[in-house]
């Protein structure tokens, strides 16, 4: 999964709690980005960033906030989780202004009760 | 209506057969056009672009894209077990950091 790793792999959370997911590369790639799955919706993007505090929304971004302090982490997270977010979480980065040509991590399981 | 519509299958397929996947889209601007294949339980992985108009071939996959009828296609010849797995077009206009992904189509291959 090129340089790319999740973690939590799998989180099973109440309605109401916070929840921080960790996205975290060894490819020194630039751009990065969060994308949630649901079956019939495909990817959407939920947050990326474009440098080390630059960050931008995506096309479902409410309810949750990202932050990078450093180039290699990204982190996500859904301040008081609702079971609407119950999806597969995926990491993404892709170097330089080829968005197209994006790396998947292998994604984070989260279930809201 | 959504911005990229793709058939969700599933389509099941038995080995060498030739199999065509679709999408159709409705936003003009879109100029990068994207399959990705996934893996169940994996994250998705490139597996062909193409730029503008045209068709783009990759040994046993080809990827067509007709922008007068928006409408992209990738066709995989010889299909073996192994290509069993999801497949997500992919979009993005020439500005946008943002691609847009279709629902994906599950293909089984089967021996």
């Amino acid at each position: 999964d090129a340089g790319i790793t999740q973690s939590p792999r799998h989180k099973v959370t109440e309605t109401g709690t916070p929840v921080t997911l960790r996205c975290h590369q060894t490819e020194n790639h630039r751009y990065m980005y969060w994308y949630r799955q649901d079956p019939g919706h495909g990817l959407r993007l939920i947050h990326y960033s474009y440098g080390v505090k630059d960050t931008d929304k995506g096309e479902v971004s409410d309810g949750y906030s990202v932050s990078r302090s450093k180039t290699e982490d990204f982190l996500l997270t859904l301040e008081s989780a609702t079971s609407s977010q119950t999806s597969v979480y995926f990491c993404a980065i892709s170097e330089g202004l080829a968005v197209w040509e994006q790396f998947f991590g292998p994604g984070t399981r989260l279930t809201v009760l | 209506q959504k911005e990229v519509e793709q058939d969700p299958g599933p389509l099941s397929v038995p080995e060498g057969a030739i199999v065509s996947l679709n999408c159709t889209y409705s936003n003009s601007a879109f100029q990068y056009f994207m399959w990705y294949r996934q893996y169940s339980r994996k994250g998705p992985e490139l597996l062909m672009y193409t730029y503008s108009s045209g068709n783009k071939e990759d040994g046993r996959f080809t990827a067509q894209v007709d922008k007068s009828s928006k409408y992209i296609s990738l066709f995989i010849r010889d299909s073996q077990p192994s290509d069993s797995a999801t497949y997500l077009c992919a979009m993005s206009a020439e500005s946008d950091n943002d691609m847009r992904f279709g629902a994906g189509t599950r293909l089984t291959v089967k021996p």
